[in-house]
């Protein structure tokens, strides 16, 4: 079956240190990648998505990549700060017929960011 | 402020009745989704709906209903088939449009318990 997974369940780093958090999927024919940020007791929010014919897209402190031949997605957090202490869950989006989504999403990586 | 309303946060039910779970929202998404998150696991897609009055099961839709009969609420109801029901319940919504990205826009979040 069609798969979404991380290496990492839990991942400590020095606030200001660059994060990455990795992601590995099986469904080449995900029209999207996505990542998604959650706050301990609250809902998922969406950080960035990149393109399944794109392997690189910048946004605000964050980057993610898209390694098409090793299936491989990863999230970059530039000088983390204790507010990036979340949850982080990649996600394939199939876009459905309706023009809906059909995410299927990663177990998610505990991101601890130290003082 | 538009968003997702999900009611009630937290919720206990006794074994062998049906608990509904309220969901609105007011952004004006044409789709909305049911997703269950278990401790440590991602999120797994229950109900979803394209279009008032048309709805469909996701990847674990047994023990659950649905229904879409305004385009802002999206109601779930937890029957007592559900062998395994206590879980955090997210609603989520999304524009419909061929060239959808994935951005869902979660609620907070429904805690039912099961005692």
């Amino acid at each position: 079956g069609e798969s979404v997974g991380l290496h990492l369940p839990t991942l400590s780093v020095q606030e200001g240190d660059n994060s990455i958090i990795n992601c590995a999927y099986s469904n080449s024919a995900s029209d999207y990648f996505i990542w998604y940020k959650q706050e301990s007791g609250k809902g998922p929010q969406f950080i960035i998505d990149i393109r399944s014919n794109m392997d690189k897209r910048q946004g605000q402190r964050v980057t993610v990549l898209l390694n098409k031949t090793v299936k491989h997605l990863s999230l970059q957090i530039a000088a983390t700060q204790p507010g990036d202490s979340a949850v982080y869950f990649c996600a394939e989006n199939t876009i459905l017929t309706g023009g809906g989504n059909k995410l299927t999403f990663g177990t998610g990586t505990q991101l601890k960011v130290e003082l | 402020d538009g968003g997702i309303t999900q009611s009630p946060k937290y919720l206990f039910r006794k074994e062998g009745q049906n608990v509904t779970l309220s969901c609105e929202q007011n952004l004006n998404h044409d789709a909305m989704y049911w997703y269950r998150q278990d401790p440590g696991q991602g999120l797994r897609l229950i109900y979803y709906s394209q279009i008032v009055n048309d709805f469909q099961k996701g990847d674990i839709a047994e023990g659950y209903s649905v229904s879409r009969e305004k385009k802002e609420s999206f109601p779930l109801t937890v029957t007592s088939a559900q062998k395994n029901p206590t879980a955090f319940y997210l609603c989520a919504s999304s524009i419909v449009r061929e060239s959808n990205t994935g951005e869902l826009f979660f609620g907070e979040g429904s805690r039912l318990t099961v005692l």
